[in-house]
């Protein structure tokens, strides 16, 4: 029940094309819903985050989806760049809890062709 | 740079033996979490710190052990290392200890066991 399950593994797009990454939960507590952000050699950083109220939150090219029904969400880059080219980690939590402790998915390695 | 520090950025160590990997969170951040990543597990949460006390637990080894001292640094301590325990290990610091705040990732250590 704590797994977060992540799809593809890894994924290649042209350049100006649409990323999309997939994440589906078990644990209907999780109510918090990051995604992070990994380049090679460095931490992962947070880039956007949806909590189940909304069904979509978009900053800049970036869209979350989410599906509570389904217990799923999903990563949507616009106008993919190579500098997007990174692994991208679908995370959940449970929001205003006495812990920040993520659940990550396994991550998605991102590759953007010029 | 996230602010979040972590020491040493590389370690090479033979099975049996014990290391340290230390971290010194931002600036004003009284939370500490330590998290593995591996290929074959992607990124599991160990072990969190908040203000000095042991806040939440993961799946952490009880060969691991992790402390947060007055300072608010953090040390984790792997010992009787096995081959297994090659990772990348990352802390990442937040102002509380709750999901309302940010968790911010260092750019980790590399345990290499051999």
């Amino acid at each position: 029940q704590q797994q977060v399950k992540q799809s593809p593994q890894s994924l290649i797009v042209q350049k100006g094309g649409i990323s999309i990454i997939n994440c589906a939960y078990e644990n209907t507590a999780f109510d918090y819903f990051p995604w992070y952000q990994q380049f090679p050699g460095k931490g992962p950083a947070l880039l956007i985050a949806i909590r189940p109220d909304v069904s979509e939150k978009k900053e800049g090219r970036f869209t979350i989806s989410f599906n509570k029904s389904a217990k799923q969400f999903s990563l949507h880059i616009m106008d993919s760049q190579p500098g997007d080219s990174a692994t991208y980690f679908c995370a959940a939590s449970k929001y205003g809890g006495a812990t920040n402790k993520l659940i990550f998915g396994t991550g998605t390695l991102l590759a953007v062709q010029p | 740079d996230s602010g979040v520090t972590q020491t040493p950025k590389h370690l090479i160590t033979a099975t049996g033996q014990r290391v340290t990997l230390r971290c010194s969170p931002r600036s004003g951040d009284l939370s500490v979490y330590w998290y593995q990543q591996s290929l074959d597990q992607g990124l599991q949460f160990l072990i969190q710190y908040y203000n000095g006390e042991e806040r939440a637990k993961g799946n952490i080894l009880e060969r691991f052990s992790a402390q947060q001292f007055p300072d608010l640094h953090s040390e984790l301590n792997l010992s009787s290392l096995e081959l297994g325990d090659s990772a990348l290990y990352f802390c990442a610091s937040s102002v509380g200890g709750g999901s309302l705040t940010e968790a911010f990732f260092g750019q980790g250590t590399r345990l290499t066991v051999v």
